[in-house]
C-alpha cells in the first residue's frame, strides 16, 4: 500500500459524459501527479499540481482539467468523453520540494471505460 | 524530447538471473527510475539512479550510464511472483515530471 488513495477504482459511463476522479496523496505530499494508461500507449504524464498551483502540463486534452484543494487532495476532470478516453488513470504524490530527489508513489487507479 | 525503448518481452526460468535493458535519448535528465507492474495494478518503485554505476536493492540491482544513454534492471533469484511488466523512466531536468517507456512485460515459469 504506497499511501496515496483514489477513487472511486472503476468508472462506466457513456460518451458525452462528465466525471470526476479523485485522489488523495501520501500524508505530508505536496505535489500531485495525474498519468492516463491505455492499452496501447503505457503510462503518460497528464498534469501535476504542488500544493495547490498547477505545476506541469503533459499531453492533457482540453477537455480534460484538475485541481489541488487547500487539503491537498486533488481532482481530475474528464467531459465529453469519447470512447478512447478509456483507459487506467492514476494518481501519484511526492514530496518534491526545489533541489530535492523524491520518488512518485502510485495510487490503486480508476479504472475508466466509455461505453 | 525524451525517447526510451524497452524490449517488450522477455520469458525466464525460476530461480534464473534477468536483465532488462533501457535506452534512452534525452537532452538531458535527473534521475532514472524503474517501476513494477502487475496487470490492472500500481507501478510501484523499484530503483532509482542518478549516477553513474550499480544501485543494489536485495534480489534487484539497477544500473546506469549517462554517456551511454543506458540503463538495466537486473533481476536475481527469479520468482513467479516477478512476473509483471518492468516500466523505465526518466525525469527530465527541470522537470518532476516522469516520462515512461512502454515497459518489458516479463514472464517468470516454473
Amino acid at each position: 500500500d504506497s499511501g496515496v488513495t483514489q477513487t472511486p477504482k472503476h468508472l462506466i459511463t457513456a460518451t458525452g459524459q462528465r466525471v470526476t476522479l479523485r485522489c488523495s496523496p501520501r500524508s505530508g505530499d505536496l505535489s500531485v501527479y495525474w498519468y492516463q494508461q491505455s492499452l496501447d500507449q503505457g503510462l503518460q504524464f497528464l498534469i501535476q499540481y504542488y500544493n495547490g498551483e498547477e505545476r506541469a502540463k503533459g499531453n492533457i486534452l482540453e477537455r480534460f482539467s484538475a485541481q489541488q484543494f487547500p487539503d491537498l487532495h486533488s481532482e481530475l476532470n474528464l467531459s465529453s468523453l469519447e470512447l478512447g478516453d478509456s483507459a487506467l488513470y492514476f494518481c501519484a504524490s511526492s514530496s518534491r520540494e526545489e533541489g530535492t530527489q523524491e520518488t512518485q508513489y502510485f495510487g490503486p487507479g480508476t479504472r475508466l471505460l466509455v461505453l | 524530447g525524451q525517447n526510451i525503448d524497452q524490449p517488450t518481452e522477455m520469458t525466464a526460468t525460476e530461480g534464473a538471473i534477468v536483465q532488462i535493458n533501457c535506452t534512452y535519448q534525452t537532452s538531458g535528465f535527473n534521475g532514472l527510475f524503474w517501476y513494477q507492474q502487475h496487470a490492472g495494478e500500481a507501478p510501484t518503485f523499484l530503483s532509482y539512479n542518478v549516477l553513474d554505476g550499480l544501485e543494489e536493492k536485495g534480489r534487484f540491482s539497477s544500473f546506469l550510464s549517462r554517456s551511454k544513454g543506458y540503463s538495466y534492471l537486473l533481476l536475481k533469484e527469479l520468482q513467479m511472483k516477478d512476473s509483471a511488466s518492468y516500466l523505465c523512466a526518466v525525469r527530465p531536468v527541470g522537470t518532476d515530471k516522469l516520462i515512461f517507456g512502454t515497459g518489458t512485460r516479463l514472464q517468470v515459469f516454473p
